[in-house]
């Protein structure tokens, strides 16, 4: 079972930040939290990891709380082709990844 | 750096057929997976070798086999194929090493495989 809650979607305007919510209430101490996106029928592709500190990458930020118990993920200024499903995921060492459901965003010109 | 290729990219095959996957990971990666993904159930993972063994293994039937060659390359492998096995099959590779690691997990295009 995935161990994360995301909502199942959100929508954003064409040039405004995307701010994509994560719960992992479970995690423990050893699990980063990965990002991944999924374009249709494509395969995914990896977006930004973390383990306590906020990253940042040229693609996105990932804001993780003092806690560890939930994360943000951030696209700074979206556009139609971020238009995809997110998926955040908490993994340990070389675990296999365990998608949930993720959360549909869509990109409105 | 290429990415990980999968072939075919299409297939389609009848029931009771079995079905071979392949996949070239990236130059240098060692660690490869292989995950399904279906409308119903989502995306789920059924297996992934490293260094020509299986490492870590999902919950699928033993219909569903796999392995993975010296040079990295892997192959999964659908015996007595049935109508809910039609999917998206998707590869992925990592440079994980042997004590792991983060690293993250390259995805190929993906096969699409439809059973009539």
């Amino acid at each position: 079972d995935a161990k994360t809650t995301q909502p199942t979607s959100m929508d954003c305007a064409e040039g405004r930040a995307a701010n994509l919510p994560c719960n992992h209430s479970t995690i423990s101490g050893n699990e980063y939290v990965y990002w991944y996106r999924q374009i249709h029928s494509q395969g995914p592709q990896y977006i930004i990891h973390g383990l306590k500190n906020n990253e940042t990458n040229e693609m996105a930020s990932l804001i993780i709380t003092e806690d560890r118990k939930s994360s943000t993920l951030i696209l700074p200024h979206a556009t139609l082709r971020d238009t995809a499903v997110y998926y955040c995921i908490v993994r340990a060492g070389y675990e296999k990844l365990t998608f949930g459901t993720g959360t549909r965003l869509t990109i409105i010109p | 750096k290429a990415g990980v290729t999968q072939t075919p990219r299409y297939l389609i095959k009848t029931r009771g057929q079995q079905v071979t996957l392949s996949c070239s990971p990236i130059s240098g990666h060692r660690s490869v997976s292989w995950y399904q993904q279906t409308p119903g159930q989502g995306l789920q993972f059924l297996f992934e070798y490293f260094s020509e063994t299986q490492r870590n293994k999902g919950n699928f039937p033993g219909r569903f086999s796999g392995r993975q060659f010296s040079n990295s390359r892997s192959e999964m492998n659908v015996s007595t194929l049935e109508l809910g096995d039609s999917a998206l099959y998707l590869c992925a590779s990592s440079a994980t090493g042997v004590s792991g690691g983060v690293h993250e997990q390259f995805f190929g295009p993906g096969t699409r495989l439809t059973v009539l």
